[in-house]
Protein backbone atom coordinates (compact mmCIF):
# COMPACT_ATOMS: atom_id res chain seq x y z
CA UNK A 1 0.00 0.00 0.00
CA UNK A 2 0.78 3.78 -0.64
CA UNK A 3 2.68 5.34 2.47
CA UNK A 4 1.08 8.75 1.70
CA UNK A 5 -2.33 10.07 2.20
CA UNK A 6 -3.51 13.23 -0.06
CA UNK A 7 -7.20 14.44 -0.60
CA UNK A 8 -8.92 13.22 -3.06
CA UNK A 9 -9.24 16.25 -4.97
CA UNK A 10 -8.87 20.22 -5.38
CA UNK A 11 -9.53 23.01 -7.52
CA UNK A 12 -7.53 25.35 -7.94
CA UNK A 13 -8.32 29.17 -10.86
CA UNK A 14 -6.19 29.27 -13.12
CA UNK A 15 -3.46 31.87 -12.67
CA UNK A 16 -2.96 31.01 -8.90
CA UNK A 17 -0.69 28.65 -6.83
CA UNK A 18 -1.58 25.71 -6.72
CA UNK A 19 -0.93 24.08 -3.42
CA UNK A 20 -1.53 20.34 -3.17
CA UNK A 21 -0.83 18.89 0.62
CA UNK A 22 0.71 15.24 1.24
CA UNK A 23 0.92 13.72 4.35
CA UNK A 24 3.79 11.15 5.22
CA UNK A 25 4.18 10.37 9.00
CA UNK A 26 5.80 6.89 8.64
CA UNK A 27 8.76 8.20 6.49
CA UNK A 28 11.97 6.89 7.29
CA UNK A 29 15.16 8.55 6.65
CA UNK A 30 16.59 6.78 3.99
CA UNK A 31 13.44 7.19 1.75
CA UNK A 32 12.50 10.58 -0.77
CA UNK A 33 9.63 12.32 -1.59
CA UNK A 34 8.48 12.35 -5.20
CA UNK A 35 5.56 13.70 -7.15
CA UNK A 36 4.23 12.57 -10.35
CA UNK A 37 1.44 13.09 -12.38
CA UNK A 38 -0.30 11.92 -14.98
CA UNK A 39 -2.67 14.17 -17.28
CA UNK A 40 -6.02 12.16 -19.25
CA UNK A 41 -4.66 8.87 -20.87
CA UNK A 42 -0.96 9.61 -20.51
CA UNK A 43 1.62 8.45 -18.51
CA UNK A 44 2.90 9.21 -15.46
CA UNK A 45 5.06 12.19 -14.96
CA UNK A 46 7.70 12.98 -13.34
CA UNK A 47 7.67 16.51 -11.89
CA UNK A 48 9.86 16.69 -8.39
CA UNK A 49 11.83 14.43 -5.83
CA UNK A 50 13.32 15.52 -2.76
CA UNK A 51 15.35 14.49 0.61
CA UNK A 52 14.79 16.70 3.40
CA UNK A 53 15.61 20.42 1.58
CA UNK A 54 12.91 22.08 -0.35
CA UNK A 55 13.62 21.90 -3.73
CA UNK A 56 12.81 23.87 -7.12
CA UNK A 57 12.63 22.90 -10.65
CA UNK A 58 10.78 24.36 -13.63
CA UNK A 59 8.00 22.94 -13.27
CA UNK A 60 6.90 23.17 -9.90
CA UNK A 61 8.51 23.57 -5.74
CA UNK A 62 8.55 21.07 -3.15
CA UNK A 63 8.15 22.23 0.31
CA UNK A 64 9.19 18.98 3.21
CA UNK A 65 8.32 19.97 6.88
CA UNK A 66 11.44 19.82 9.05
CA UNK A 67 10.34 16.85 10.83
CA UNK A 68 9.56 15.55 6.77
CA UNK A 69 6.06 14.24 7.80
CA UNK A 70 4.45 16.12 5.48
CA UNK A 71 5.31 18.16 2.19
CA UNK A 72 3.45 20.44 -0.10
CA UNK A 73 4.40 20.66 -4.02
CA UNK A 74 3.66 24.22 -5.20
CA UNK A 75 2.80 25.15 -8.83
CA UNK A 76 3.22 28.71 -8.85
CA UNK A 77 0.77 29.62 -11.82
CA UNK A 78 -1.21 27.20 -12.73
CA UNK A 79 -2.85 27.05 -16.18
CA UNK A 80 -5.78 24.23 -17.57
CA UNK A 81 -2.89 22.23 -18.43
CA UNK A 82 -2.02 21.24 -15.07
CA UNK A 83 -5.45 19.60 -14.98
CA UNK A 84 -4.06 16.22 -13.91
CA UNK A 85 -4.09 13.62 -11.29
CA UNK A 86 -0.66 14.32 -8.95
CA UNK A 87 0.49 11.42 -6.67
CA UNK A 88 2.81 11.96 -3.62
CA UNK A 89 5.30 8.75 -3.24
CA UNK A 90 7.63 7.91 -0.92
CA UNK A 91 10.22 5.21 -2.13
CA UNK A 92 13.71 4.28 -0.59
CA UNK A 93 16.77 5.69 -3.17
CA UNK A 94 17.31 2.38 -4.16
CA UNK A 95 14.07 0.89 -3.97
CA UNK A 96 12.69 -0.61 -7.84
CA UNK A 97 9.06 -0.08 -7.56
CA UNK A 98 6.88 2.89 -7.37
CA UNK A 99 3.85 2.43 -5.50
CA UNK A 100 1.02 4.64 -6.74
CA UNK A 101 -1.71 5.36 -4.17
CA UNK A 102 -4.79 7.22 -5.93
CA UNK A 103 -3.58 10.74 -5.74
CA UNK A 104 -5.09 14.25 -5.98
CA UNK A 105 -7.13 15.14 -8.74
CA UNK A 106 -6.53 18.58 -9.41
CA UNK A 107 -9.07 20.61 -11.53
CA UNK A 108 -7.74 23.80 -12.62
CA UNK A 109 -10.43 26.53 -13.02
CA UNK A 110 -10.92 29.25 -15.81
CA UNK B 1 14.17 15.59 -24.15
CA UNK B 2 14.47 11.94 -24.40
CA UNK B 3 11.60 10.35 -24.05
CA UNK B 4 10.41 6.81 -23.47
CA UNK B 5 8.03 5.60 -26.48
CA UNK B 6 5.98 2.85 -26.79
CA UNK B 7 4.42 1.23 -29.62
CA UNK B 8 1.58 0.17 -30.40
CA UNK B 9 -0.87 2.62 -28.50
CA UNK B 10 -3.50 0.36 -29.00
CA UNK B 11 -3.73 -3.35 -29.35
CA UNK B 12 -6.79 -4.97 -29.73
CA UNK B 13 -6.45 -9.31 -29.19
CA UNK B 14 -8.37 -12.19 -29.08
CA UNK B 15 -8.78 -13.96 -25.60
CA UNK B 16 -6.07 -16.77 -25.48
CA UNK B 17 -4.02 -14.99 -27.70
CA UNK B 18 -0.12 -13.65 -27.38
CA UNK B 19 0.77 -10.77 -27.43
CA UNK B 20 3.96 -8.04 -27.39
CA UNK B 21 3.95 -4.68 -26.39
CA UNK B 22 7.37 -2.99 -27.19
CA UNK B 23 9.56 -0.26 -25.51
CA UNK B 24 12.21 1.86 -26.64
CA UNK B 25 13.66 3.56 -22.98
CA UNK B 26 15.73 6.65 -22.53
CA UNK B 27 18.82 5.61 -24.53
CA UNK B 28 21.29 5.74 -21.43
CA UNK B 29 19.30 4.14 -18.87
CA UNK B 30 19.67 1.42 -17.22
CA UNK B 31 16.43 0.00 -15.28
CA UNK B 32 13.66 -0.74 -17.21
CA UNK B 33 10.22 -1.40 -15.70
CA UNK B 34 6.78 -1.90 -16.63
CA UNK B 35 3.27 -0.64 -14.90
CA UNK B 36 -0.61 -1.42 -15.59
CA UNK B 37 -3.61 0.37 -14.76
CA UNK B 38 -6.83 -1.17 -15.31
CA UNK B 39 -9.70 1.32 -16.23
CA UNK B 40 -10.44 3.49 -13.29
CA UNK B 41 -7.94 1.89 -11.22
CA UNK B 42 -4.18 2.75 -9.70
CA UNK B 43 -0.90 2.05 -11.47
CA UNK B 44 0.69 -1.21 -10.69
CA UNK B 45 3.71 -2.47 -10.62
CA UNK B 46 4.47 -5.18 -12.92
CA UNK B 47 8.51 -6.16 -13.48
CA UNK B 48 11.55 -4.41 -12.98
CA UNK B 49 14.59 -4.85 -15.48
CA UNK B 50 18.36 -4.62 -14.92
CA UNK B 51 21.08 -6.43 -16.31
CA UNK B 52 19.40 -8.66 -18.13
CA UNK B 53 17.42 -10.06 -15.64
CA UNK B 54 14.41 -9.26 -13.82
CA UNK B 55 15.34 -7.53 -10.29
CA UNK B 56 11.89 -7.41 -8.76
CA UNK B 57 8.27 -8.45 -9.65
CA UNK B 58 5.26 -8.20 -8.58
CA UNK B 59 1.93 -10.56 -7.58
CA UNK B 60 0.41 -9.66 -11.04
CA UNK B 61 3.84 -10.81 -13.17
CA UNK B 62 2.97 -14.56 -13.05
CA UNK B 63 3.81 -17.27 -15.60
CA UNK B 64 1.67 -15.60 -18.35
CA UNK B 65 4.27 -12.83 -18.46
CA UNK B 66 7.28 -12.22 -19.67
CA UNK B 67 9.78 -9.59 -20.23
CA UNK B 68 13.51 -9.40 -22.67
CA UNK B 69 15.16 -6.68 -24.19
CA UNK B 70 16.48 -8.17 -27.19
CA UNK B 71 18.55 -5.99 -28.35
CA UNK B 72 20.59 -2.66 -26.93
CA UNK B 73 17.31 -0.33 -27.61
CA UNK B 74 14.38 -2.35 -27.08
CA UNK B 75 12.46 -3.89 -24.13
CA UNK B 76 9.32 -5.67 -24.40
CA UNK B 77 6.65 -7.50 -22.46
CA UNK B 78 5.47 -10.62 -23.79
CA UNK B 79 1.34 -12.13 -22.37
CA UNK B 80 0.93 -15.70 -23.41
CA UNK B 81 -2.55 -16.92 -23.33
CA UNK B 82 -4.17 -13.07 -22.58
CA UNK B 83 -7.81 -13.31 -20.64
CA UNK B 84 -10.17 -10.75 -19.85
CA UNK B 85 -8.54 -9.17 -17.09
CA UNK B 86 -5.26 -8.44 -18.89
CA UNK B 87 -7.16 -5.62 -20.89
CA UNK B 88 -5.82 -2.25 -19.26
CA UNK B 89 -3.16 0.48 -20.32
CA UNK B 90 0.72 -0.82 -19.62
CA UNK B 91 3.18 1.97 -19.45
CA UNK B 92 6.85 1.19 -19.65
CA UNK B 93 9.47 3.36 -17.80
CA UNK B 94 13.08 3.58 -17.55
CA UNK B 95 16.08 4.78 -15.13
CA UNK B 96 19.20 6.19 -15.09
CA UNK B 97 20.37 3.87 -11.97
CA UNK B 98 18.01 3.30 -9.09
CA UNK B 99 16.60 5.78 -7.23
CA UNK B 100 16.76 8.38 -10.08
CA UNK B 101 13.32 9.34 -11.11
CA UNK B 102 11.29 6.68 -13.34
CA UNK B 103 10.55 8.66 -16.70
CA UNK B 104 7.36 6.75 -18.35
CA UNK B 105 6.03 6.25 -21.95
CA UNK B 106 2.27 6.99 -22.55
CA UNK B 107 1.24 3.56 -22.54
CA UNK B 108 -0.37 0.97 -24.87
CA UNK B 109 -3.88 0.42 -24.24
CA UNK B 110 -4.91 -3.30 -24.88
CA UNK B 111 -8.14 -4.71 -25.18
CA UNK B 112 -8.77 -8.01 -25.15
CA UNK B 113 -11.91 -9.38 -26.39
Amino acid sequence: DAKTTQPPSMDCAEGRAANLPCNHSTISGNEYVYWYRQIHSQGPQYIIHGLKNNETNEMASLIITEDRKSSTLILPHATLRDTAVYYCIVRGYRDDKIIFGKGTRLHILP
Amino acid sequence: EPEVTQTPSHQVTQMGQEVILRCVPISNHLYFYWYRQILGQKVEFLVSFYNNEISEKSEIFDDQFSVERPDGSNFTLKIRSTKLEDSAMYFCASSGEGGQPQHFGDGTRLSIL
